[in-house]
């Protein structure tokens, strides 16, 4: 199975900030990665598939990048709205992983 | 508007079984794929189970042998039958469409509590 590494774990930010977190595979996934926002009680939204290829109806703040095993997920300017889990999900064969997750604080 | 609505979770003693239900609304339910995944009390995201448009069916090792995900396109529905449950199977479920492989359309979830 393809583990999927999130770094970090926590991350404390301001708004205003711009913020990076890393997702690692365990071996190549191509660019077949997606990137997640949960808040708490709530199902996952989609934000980033096919690596950067941003979801519809999601802020053009978001941003993805990177392929093979290494990825990371950008957000230029954080809002209040964006302090959220973050999770990466792997889909380039079953099965489907999705990384620890990295909560994303108020500093 | 397009929806899935899970429902069927609940309390269930260890060894003992549950069937979930999706809904689904607003699209055409027969040609997408969907999955099912879990989230434990205060625990990341795990993968259960997929099943595609050709019933092509793929599931975690954790389940395999004990669930069963099936669909009725007659009834817009998707289904997972679990048998077997234990403690570690306790978590809020959500069906989500995964056509490409990302999940863009999520239920709100049902929760599946597994104790004595």
């Amino acid at each position: 199975d393809i583990q999927l590494t999130q770094s970090p774990s926590t991350l404390s930010a301001s708004v205003g900030d711009r913020v990076t977190i890393t997702c690692r595979a365990s071996q190549s996934v191509g660019s077949w990665l997606a990137w997640y926002q949960q808040k708490p009680g709530k199902a996952p939204k989609l934000l980033i598939y096919k690596a950067s290829t941003l979801e519809g109806g999601v802020p053009s703040r978001f941003s993805g990048s990177g392929s093979g095993t290494e990825f990371t997920l950008t957000i230029s300017s954080l809002q209040p709205d964006d302090f959220a889990t973050y999770y990466c999900q792997q889909y380039n064969n079953f099965p489907y992983t999705f990384g620890q997750g990295t909560k994303l604080e108020i500093k | 508007e397009v929806q899935l609505a899970e429902s069927g979770g609940g309390l269930v003693q260890p060894g003992g079984s549950l069937r979930l239900s999706c809904a689904a609304s607003g699209f055409n339910f027969n040609p997408y794929s969907l999955s099912w995944v879990r989230q434990a009390p205060g625990k990341g995201l795990e993968w259960v189970s997929h099943i595609s448009s050709t019933r092509t069916i793929y599931y975690a090792d954790s389940v395999k042998g004990r669930f069963t995900i099936s669909r009725d396109n007659t009834k817009n529905s998707l289904y997972l039958q679990m048998n077997s449950l234990r403690a570690e199977d306790t978590a809020v479920y959500f069906c989500a469409t995964d056509q490409r492989g990302d999940m863009d359309v999520w239920g709100p979830g049902t929760t599946v509590t597994v104790s004595s």
